[in-house]
């Protein structure tokens, strides 16, 4: 596709269900990044691959946080027994070297959690 | 560790007048990126424009033009000719260079364009 695509758009989750995030990079893009925004907040770093390379995952705020991209280009965030705290947007970005150093944003997933 | 601070909650202009928003960060990196994102409410970061801190020259894109001061780390936006499509959060970003390197961003800043 032309863009980043996330899916859901939305997601409402009860406190303690587990919830799987989607987000397709643009084509050929080495680089992907996930990114929690709480309400009226900038983003926040969650984790870093570099191809199906997890390389940082420095920001993931608790072990209930699971990121994969088996096969390079498909990513999925899942959070484990969803806790109110989680509530936000979720942002993937993905970008090329080649390209320049910017980062192309998805337009997130909003998760509340009841 | 990096951080990057907008000291301006929430800016208002009037149509077609100018208007800065505010930008500082902390780095003890020589090398590094900056940028400025707008987010409308459809969520969807776009970029506006990027520095590179190795340029002392400004950037520019059209309406838009940064004031980078690097010894004072320093990065402001301004916005020239202000329309109703400017409308924002408006975020300043951080990146060490070189290779894949996250964004650390500001809080943001609201801009409201009044006609």
């Amino acid at each position: 596709g032309a863009g980043v695509s996330q899916s859901p758009r939305y997601k409402v989750a009860k406190r303690g269900q587990d919830v799987a995030l989607r987000c397709d990079p643009i084509s050929g893009h080495v680089s992907l990044f996930w990114y929690q925004q709480a309400l009226g907040q900038g983003p926040e770093f969650l984790t870093y691959f570099q191809n199906e390379a997890q390389l940082d995952k420095s920001g993931l705020p608790s072990d209930r946080f699971f990121a994969e991209r088996p096969e390079g280009s498909v990513s999925t965030l899942k959070i484990q027994r969803t806790q109110q705290e989680d509530s936000a947007v979720y942002l993937c970005a993905s970008s090329f070297w080649g390209q320049g150093p910017e980062q192309f944003f998805g337009p997130g997933t909003r998760l509340t959690v009841l | 560790a990096q951080t990057v601070t907008q000291s301006q909650p929430e800016m208002s202009v009037q149509e077609a007048e100018t208007v800065t928003l505010s930008c500082t960060y902390d780095t003890s990196e020589s090398d590094y990126y900056l940028f400025w994102y707008k987010q409308p409410p459809s969520r969807q970061m776009i970029l506006v424009i990027r520095q590179e801190a190795y340029k002392q020259q400004n950037a520019t894109e059209n309406r838009f033009s940064v004031n980078f001061q690097k010894a004072a780390k320093s990065f402001s936006l301004k916005i020239s000719d202000s329309q109703l499509g400017d409308a924002a959060m408006y975020f300043c970003a951080y990146r060490r260079s070189p290779g894949a390197q996250k964004l650390v961003f500001g809080q943001g800043t609201r801009l409201t364009i009044n006609p």
